[in-house]
């Protein structure tokens, strides 16, 4: 199967820095990724959806100048959470979709393992 | 907008025992219905998909799922549980927007 793969699966930062967290498709080119934050024993909320060389498209309620995304390549788009305060502490989880070499886009997400981040 | 409501946030199982867990959604257009399953300290990965045809999916690992689309409810069944199956599963739906997901149902299988 396609392979998603994030980095870094964990990291902790101060109050006020910036986190980059990248996400990768490592075998199919993945023409929309998504970016989901989960709290803990929460569903996955939806961030928003990259596409490949455009900008990205943010759910309601999620600040798009606190969450940059970008999507500059159809194997790489990355999270960058702005000035971070505690209260962004969660589990960023990024999907991938796309069709694999030979095969038709069946819609199914790819999921990455996931970034915990950690503000003190 | 559409919502997707899992009913059991835990279910404990002994080895053997049946397993059906519940997936209800409001949407009234068409919907794609998933199943995801997490396993510790793995990634989400699918279990199982309906997207038209046959109502009763059939999924990997022993997994089948029924879209009653009268119910709206897309459950998740296994005849016998192992220890294996121990894992987050999460349903999730896609009507007119991007996946949206349940809070997913935590199995824990006893032996």
């Amino acid at each position: 199967g396609a392979v998603v793969s994030q980095h870094p699966s964990w990291v902790i930062c101060k109050s006020g820095t910036s986190v980059k967290i990248e996400c990768r498709s490592l075998d199919f080119q993945a023409t929309t990724m998504f970016w989901y934050r989960q709290f803990p024993k929460q569903s996955l909320m939806l961030m928003a959806t990259s596409n490949e060389g455009s900008k990205a498209t943010y759910e309601q309620g999620v600040e798009k100048d606190k969450f940059l995304i970008n999507h500059a390549s159809l194997t790489l788009s990355t999270l960058t959470v702005t000035s971070a305060h505690p209260e962004d502490s969660s589990f960023y989880i990024c999907s991938a979709r796309g069709g694999l070499a030979g095969r038709a886009n069946t819609g199914e997400l790819f999921f990455g393992e996931g970034s915990r981040l950690t503000v003190l | 907008a559409q919502s997707v409501s899992q009913h059991n946030h835990h279910v404990i199982l002994s080895e053997a025992a049946s397993l059906e867990l519940g997936c209800n959604y409001s949407y009234g257009g068409t919907v794609n219905l998933f199943w995801y399953v997490q396993y510790p300290g793995q990634h989400l990965q699918l279990l199982l998909k309906y997207f038209s045809g046959d109502p009763l999916v059939k999924g990997i690992k022993g997994f089948e799922a029924e879209f009653i689309k009268s119910k709206f409810s897309f459950n998740l069944r296994k005849p016998s549980v192992q220890w294996s199956d121990t894992a987050e599963y999460f349903c999730a739906v896609r009507g007119n927007t991007p996946l949206v997901f349940g809070k997913g149902t935590r199995l824990s299988v006893i032996a």
